[in-house]
């Protein structure tokens, strides 16, 4: 079993739709939460951090964590076909170390 | 530079040669990772650095992996006796220092394997 499960997707919605993302993990060890995007052939970059459970909000973008039921959320609300990219959960354990453990991703189209 | 800068940006080898892929990471930072990315998979660990020392080399495949920064800047991805199953993009990552904190990440550097 992975340490973090996300699904795949692809994902395809209409513009302007108000789009779910999540991840599992297994691990309790783990205390800080990000979602990356990803555009096709381009690195990953960051587009929310959380350390707590609960909510937090950047324009379009509200992240989620629940470290009792070892899930995260993003979500997208007005998506625009600027955000088709694919999302990338990340998780860390803390310490000393940056060393990420990513999800599959999920491929979002976002239709016009 | 701006950002975290990688090169070459594609390589194309054959099966059994010797690989070099080089990572210039923003300046000023000092934590420096190596990931790999397989066709429709997240970013798999490699190797992280804390200055010139890998603070933790956990996630390198075998020996044929060896990563160095000799002045803890510039690093280098070396690969031994290249083969099909390495195909992948080697993404390069810097951070201002250790701990939970934000990486960048380079556009990667596409590796194909005949």
């Amino acid at each position: 079993q992975k340490e973090v499960e996300q699904d795949p997707g692809p994902l395809s919605v209409p513009e302007g739709a108000i789009v779910s993302l999540n991840c599992t993990y297994s691990n309790s060890a783990f205390q800080y939460f990000m979602w990356y995007r990803q555009y096709s052939r381009k690195g990953p970059e960051l587009l929310m951090y959380t350390y707590s459970s609960g909510n937090k909000e950047d324009g379009r973008f509200t992240a989620q964590v629940d470290k009792s039921s070892k899930y995260i959320s993003l979500f997208i609300r007005d998506s625009q076909p600027s955000d088709s990219a694919t999302y990338l959960c990340a998780m860390v354990k803390g310490g000393a170390t940056n060393k990420l453990i990513f999800g599959t991703g999920t491929l979002l189209a976002v239709q016009p | 530079g701006a950002g975290v800068s990688q090169t070459p940006s594609n390589k194309v080898t054959e099966k059994g040669k010797y690989v070099e892929l080089r990572c210039d990471p923003i300046s000023g930072h000092t934590a420096l990772y190596w990931y790999r990315q397989s066709l429709g998979q997240g970013p798999e660990f490699l190797i992280y650095f804390q200055g010139t020392g890998a603070a933790d080399d956990s996630g390198l495949p075998n020996d044929r992996f060896f990563a160095v920064r000799p002045e803890g800047s510039v690093s280098t991805l070396k690969i031994q006796r290249t083969e099909r199953g390495d195909s992948a993009v080697y993404l390069c990552a810097s951070s201002r220092g250790a701990g939970a904190g934000e990486l960048f990440f380079g556009e990667g550097s596409r590796l194909t394997v005949l």
